[in-house]
């Protein structure tokens, strides 16, 4: 099975707050992680990454934490738009692997 | 400009005909990758290349198999679709293991 996941599967947000969106990962040897943005009918696109040897990666109005003890991946959107209602995934991999594991994923909707 | 282009987005397929579905990159990546994506579900990989390795993962149907003639370009064939193959099927590409994979817009598989 996947392990990666465990997440609120829909989140609404007010136009102009900030979203925090959570995803669990069981496999603590896991050492690459991804968040993508899927809207409807479109491909996931990439969001940031960040590695296991790193806590904090930031980005334009995104940033993603990374917590190893709790195996606990956060990404973070500041001041959010309605061009940011999708569904976010996140995803991961093993060390030396190429498969991307992906989480169920969390609906973003964005209230105007 | 499109770096992973799909062909069709759409595509409409009888019971039990067989269906090929298109990726090309303009990236030059050693990796392609073929997801699929049913409704409302986390993109679940089918298979992937490196190079011209081929690598499927344990629980890919027999049904489903893939070609890559050229580093460019890597087609999916569904021998005999069923009415549960109906899906998003998703290309995507990496340079190496472990980065960023980026995908491509999707075909929908429709089977009638």
């Amino acid at each position: 099975g996947e392990s990666v996941g465990l997440h609120l599967p829909t989140l609404s947000v007010q136009e102009g707050d900030n979203s925090i969106i959570n995803c669990a990962y069981s496999n603590s040897a896991s050492d690459y992680f991804i968040w993508y943005k899927q809207e409807s009918g479109k491909g996931p696109q990439f969001i940031i990454d960040i590695r296991s040897n790193m806590d904090k990666r930031q980005g334009q109005r995104v940033t993603v934490l990374l917590n190893k003890t709790v195996k606990h991946l956060s990404l973070q959107i500041a001041a959010t738009q309605p061009g940011d209602s999708a569904v976010y995934f996140c995803a991961e991999t093993l060390p030396g692997d190429y498969k991307l594991s992906f989480g169920a994923g969390t609906t973003v909707t964005v209230r105007a | 400009d499109a770096m992973v282009i799909q062909n069709p987005r759409y595509q409409v397929t009888q019971f039990g005909k067989p269906v090929t579905l298109s990726c090309s990159q303009t990236l030059n990546h050693n990796v392609m990758y073929w997801y699929q994506q049913k409704s409302s579900q986390a993109p679940k990989l089918l298979f992937h290349y490196y190079d011209k390795d081929f690598n499927n993962e344990a629980d890919t149907p027999d049904n489903f198999q893939s070609r890559r003639p050229n580093t460019s370009f890597c087609f999916l064939d569904i021998r005999s679709p069923g009415l549960g193959d109906a899906a998003m099927y998703l290309c995507a590409t990496s340079r190496v293991r472990n980065t960023e994979a980026f995908f491509g817009q999707g075909t929908r598989l429709t089977v009638v």
